[in-house]
């Protein structure tokens, strides 16, 4: 199994564009989350799903929308990126069926988001 | 969910053993006591969990007060790739499947 994985690695943004972070996992997990993490802080998530086409704001969902048509795949969009979202992204997902080990996240290897 | 509360960073000898504590004195019946690390640049990873009991696994031993109010995750034998920023972390089933990420504590293992 590859986990999660997840695309661009970086990217650079000009104030005001949009693009879409792609997030994929191969483990057939039902729950599916994103995360940004700034500078010297903890994460803070941003939008999560219960299973396709179930999806519910985090703590920070300002400025980004969600989509979960398939179980694989959780694509994270910015509309109209500004500077604040400069970030490292990273997308997680669980499974709650396995009782030894209840809501432990694995996670991506995280895009690194500059807007300017 | 409950607060926790973490020594924002603290050092340890190679070889040594890395006792770091977590404070979650406001923790519930029903929560559990979560440890992830994030080692730089890299997603968090998941370490130990646990209810009530101490805990252990291949990664690290989890020690819980028996009034649940804090509790100490150990790194029996501390290795320069233990160099991370260790997270504890409370939660219970209300929280649907979410996690809250703290500032964690610092981990410097030094040769």
């Amino acid at each position: 199994n590859a986990g999660v994985t997840q695309t661009p690695k970086f990217r650079i943004l000009k104030i005001g564009q949009s693009m879409t972070l792609q997030c994929t996992q191969d483990m057939n997990h039902n729950y599916m989350y994103w995360y940004r993490q700034d500078p010297g802080m903890g994460l803070k998530l941003i939008y999560y799903s219960v299973g396709a086409g179930i999806t519910d704001k985090g703590e920070v969902p300002n400025g980004y929308n969600v989509s979960r048509s398939t179980t694989e795949d959780f694509p994270l969009r910015l509309e109209l990126a500004a500077p604040s979202q400069t970030s490292v992204y990273f997308c997680a997902s669980s499974y709650l069926g396995r009782p030894d080990r209840p809501y432990e996240q694995y996670f991506g290897p995280g895009t690194r988001l500059t807007v300017t | 969910d409950a607060k926790t509360t973490q020594p924002p960073s603290m050092d340890c000898a190679e070889g040594r053993a890395a006792n770091l504590p977590c404070n979650h004195s406001t923790i519930s019946g029903n929560e559990y006591v979560y440890w992830y690390r994030q080692i730089h640049s890299q997603g968090p990873q998941y370490i130990i969990h646990g209810l009530k009991n101490n805990e252990t696994n291949e990664m690290a031993s989890l020690i819980i007060t028996e009034d649940r109010k804090s509790s100490t995750l150990i790194l029996p034998h501390a290795t320069l790739r233990d160099t991370a920023v260790y997270y504890c972390i409370v939660r219970g089933q209300a929280a649907g499947n979410k996690l809250t990420f703290g500032g964690g504590t610092r981990v410097l293992v030094k040769p």
